[in-house]
C-alpha cells in the first residue's frame, strides 16, 4: 500500500537548519511530484512547495521561499526539505504528500519541529 | 490566486447528515477541488475530488456515507449517518493554475452531537 513516512523532526534553536526526510513506499515515487505542508500548533494547513516528478522543478510558498529547499532523490525513494534560518513561528508538524490529479491523495504521519532556545 | 473559504465550525446529531461547504473566490468558480478530513491528533486523509460538474470521485475505501456536490463557486461535502469518528477537521484543497501553488481553506471543525 501507498506508504510515505517523514523523519528528521525534532527540537532546534533558532537561526539553525534542519533537513527533513519523506521516504516512499508502495507506488512508483518517480512517476508523482510530491508536496510539504506543514501544521502550527492549533492551526490550519499551509502548503510550503512541490517538487516535480523528476526533481527539475520546483515552486515554493511566498512565506518559506529562499529559506526552504525541496529535493528528491528517485534512486532512494525520498524526498527532502531542508529548512535554513529557523524562527519560532516554524514550529510545526510537517508533512510531505503525494500529488496526483491535481489532489494531494496520499499523507504522512508528519514529523514535528519545534523551534525553541 | 484562488481562495477558499469555509466555515470555523459545524455541528450534527450522531446518525444525522451534514453538508459542508468550501466556497471558491471570484473568477474561479469553474475550479475542482479536494476534500480532507483529519481526525484529533492525525494526519489528513484524502476523501475525494468534486469537480465543478458536481461529479466526484472517493479515494479507495472512503465509505459510501460521504457524497460530494457542486453549485456556482461551491463545493460540498455531504457525510450521512453521522459517526463518533466523523469529528473531525475537514480541509478543502485546490492549485492555482497559474502559479501552480496549493491552497488550503481554512478548515471546518465538525463536532457529532
Amino acid at each position: 500500500q501507498v506508504q510515505l513516512v517523514e523523519s528528521g523532526g525534532g527540537v532546534v534553536q533558532p537561526g539553525t537548519s534542519l533537513r527533513l526526510s519523506c521516504s516512499a513506499s508502495g507506488f512508483t515515487f518517480g512517476y508523482y511530484a510530491v508536496h510539504w505542508v506543514r501544521q502550527a500548533p492549533g492551526k490550519g494547513l499551509e502548503w510550503l512547495g512541490l517538487a516535480s516528478h523528476d526533481g527539475t522543478i520546483q515552486h515554493y510558498a511566498i512565506s518559506v521561499r529562499g529559506r526552504f529547499t525541496i529535493s528528491r532523490d528517485n534512486s532512494k525513494n525520498t524526498l527532502y526539505l531542508r529548512m535554513d534560518s529557523l524562527t519560532y513561528e516554524d514550529t510545526a508538524v510537517y508533512y510531505c504528500a503525494r500529488y496526483w490529479d491535481y489532489v494531494n491523495d496520499y499523507w504522512g504521519q508528519g514529523t514535528l519541529v519545534i523551534v525553541s532556545s | 490566486q484562488p481562495v477558499l473559504t469555509q466555515s470555523s465550525s459545524a455541528s450534527a446529531s450522531l446518525g444525522s447528515s451534514v453538508k459542508l461547504t468550501c466556497t471558491l473566490s471570484s473568477g474561479h468558480s469553474d475550479y475542482s477541488i479536494a476534500w480532507h478530513r483529519q481526525q484529533p491528533g492525525k494526519a489528513p486523509r484524502h476523501l475525494m475530488k468534486v469537480e465543478s460538474s458536481g461529479s466526484y470521485n472517493k479515494q479507495s475505501g472512503v465509505p459510501d456515507r460521504f457524497s460530494g456536490s457542486s453549485s456556482g463557486a461551491a463545493r460540498y461535502l455531504t457525510i450521512s449517518n453521522l459517526q463518533s469518528e466523523d469529528e473531525a477537521d475537514y480541509y478543502c484543497e485546490t492549485w492555482d493554475r497559474k502559479s501552480l501553488h496549493v491552497v488550503f481553506g481554512g478548515g471546518t471543525k465538525l463536532t457529532v452531537l
